[in-house]
């Protein structure tokens, strides 16, 4: 079964700075997708950025980029000049690829809780 | 114009009922699913279609039942409603089984 660990349950940074967020995951497969998804509290769960296990570039989406390490398991969410409404839950999710019964199922960790304050 | 849509947006009812909550994309994906996010805020995968196949049947009661009439719908119905049902249910789609999911707005549902 493959699992998803963040570390941090609470993070806050100051409107305009950057913030880290900590994922690492425990799998067997070499072939997968990384995401991240934030929940404000609006509920809406919104794909921030996705990673494909067999890039070694690491994926950016405007302010938010990702440090994957593959050998290590890490994939860390970096958001630069913070805004308010970067204020969210934060999820690491896993998918495995290929064939078999657990195709497209996310397996999510447990979420940090970033607040951005001004 | 809304991705995946859900309805309704809150569900408030008692023990014992049984209740259905509706799911649309029109974003001419095959593959659907269904998520509960309970109040930790955990979120667990339930099902998944693909073309109106159910795929991913994870470990649920069966007073939880999952319809596809058609690849863009995917209604959930919940039989005999317990205290612990009550959840956030997320559904959401994907271009196929192994590709990016959108998510709905999210279903609240809460069980008195």
């Amino acid at each position: 079964a493959q699992t998803v660990t963040q570390s941090q349950p609470e993070m806050s940074v100051q409107e305009a700075e950057t913030v880290t967020l900590s994922c690492t995951y425990d799998t067997s497969e070499n072939n997968y997708y990384l995401f991240w998804y934030k929940q404000p509290p609006s509920r809406q769960m919104i794909l921030v950025i996705r990673q494909e296990a067999y890039k070694q570039q690491n994926a950016t989406e405007n302010r938010f980029s990702v440090n994957f390490q593959k050998a290590a398991k890490s994939f860390s969410l970096k958001i630069s000049d913070s805004q308010l409404g970067d204020t969210a839950m934060y999820f690491c999710a896993f998918m495995r690829l290929g064939r078999g019964s657990t195709l497209g199922r996310l397996y999510f960790g447990r979420g940090t809780q970033l607040t951005v304050w001004p | 114009d809304t991705a995946v849509s859900q309805t309704p947006k809150y569900l408030v009812t008692q023990m014992g009922n049984d209740k259905s909550i509706k799911c649309e994309q029109n974003l001419g994906h095959d593959t659907m699913y269904w998520y509960k996010q309970d109040s930790k805020k955990f979120l667990k995968i339930m099902f998944s279609y693909n073309n109106k196949e159910l795929i991913i049947n994870e470990t649920v009661p069966n007073r939880f039942s999952p319809k596809s009439p058609d690849k863009a719908h995917l209604n959930l119905h919940i039989n005999s409603l317990e205290l612990g049902d009550s959840a956030v249910y997320f559904c959401a789609s994907s271009r196929r089984g192994a590709d990016t999911q959108y998510f709905g707005p999210g279903t609240r549902l809460t069980v008195l």
